[in-house]
């Protein structure tokens, strides 16, 4: 079954800071994969996803994700960090065609 | 844009009522979710129906039931609350999984 599994519950930065939040995935067919964000006292908004086009993937508010099948990974990045970025992020991944599976998520802090 | 609404953001219930948690989206999606949150978790699946009166089990069902009458609207039933029903529950719709989910903005649900 395809899984996903984010390595670090907390993350913290500072403002201007790069962002790295990462994610691997196992999925024995390629997979579709997807970043998600919350912030407090919401619900999840996508910020990317991979579907096979192309393997690094821009998303909203400067996001990026690189797919790499040789590592099962689909880290999720920022050059520079905002204060606005705080917030909690979830890698998913699609399981089969009902069923997205996520990651137990990577909180961020912004340092000012 | 997509909107996904859940009839409420707070709900306090007491142990052994039943509770309706309801979700509307307005973009024709056959696929609709109920997910559990809960901290170091991440999003567990309860139930997903893939199209009007049609219903199944996610990842942890037992102790809710889920109704769709409606393309539009997907119900949550909580039959007997528990405590350990106490969570975020969001709500989600799609056309097809592989594309994401869009999310409503959760109930957060405690159970006394």
């Amino acid at each position: 079954a395809q899984s996903v599994t984010q390595l670090g519950s907390h993350v913290s930065v500072s403002e201007g800071a790069l962002v790295l939040l990462r994610c691997n995935y196992s999925s024995s067919v390629p997979p579709y994969l997807f970043w998600y964000v919350q912030y407090p006292n919401q619900g999840l908004q996508l910020l990317l996803k991979y579907t096979s086009a192309a393997t690094l993937v821009k998303g909203i508010n400067g996001f990026e994700a690189e797919f790499k099948k040789s590592e099962t990974s689909f880290h999720l990045t920022k050059p520079s960090a905002h204060m606005s970025d705080a917030a909690e992020y979830f890698c998913a991944v699609r399981s089969n065609d009902y069923k997205l599976s996520f990651g137990a998520g990577t909180t961020v802090t912004v340092r000012a | 844009d997509v909107k996904v609404t859940q009839s409420s953001r707070y709900l306090v219930k007491r142990t052994g009522e039943k509770v309706f948690l309801e979700c509307v989206q307005d973009m024709d999606h056959e696929n609709m979710f109920w997910y559990r949150q809960d901290p170091g978790l991440g999003l567990r699946l309860i139930y997903f129906s893939y199209d009007v009166k049609m219903k199944e089990k996610g990842d942890i069902p037992e102790g809710y039931s889920v109704s769709r009458e409606k393309k539009e609207r997907f119900s949550l039933i909580l039959e007997s609350a528990s405590t350990n029903q106490t969570s975020m529950y969001l709500c989600a719709s799609s056309l097809e999984v592989r594309w994401g989910a869009y999310f409503g903005p959760g109930t957060r649900l405690t159970v006394t």
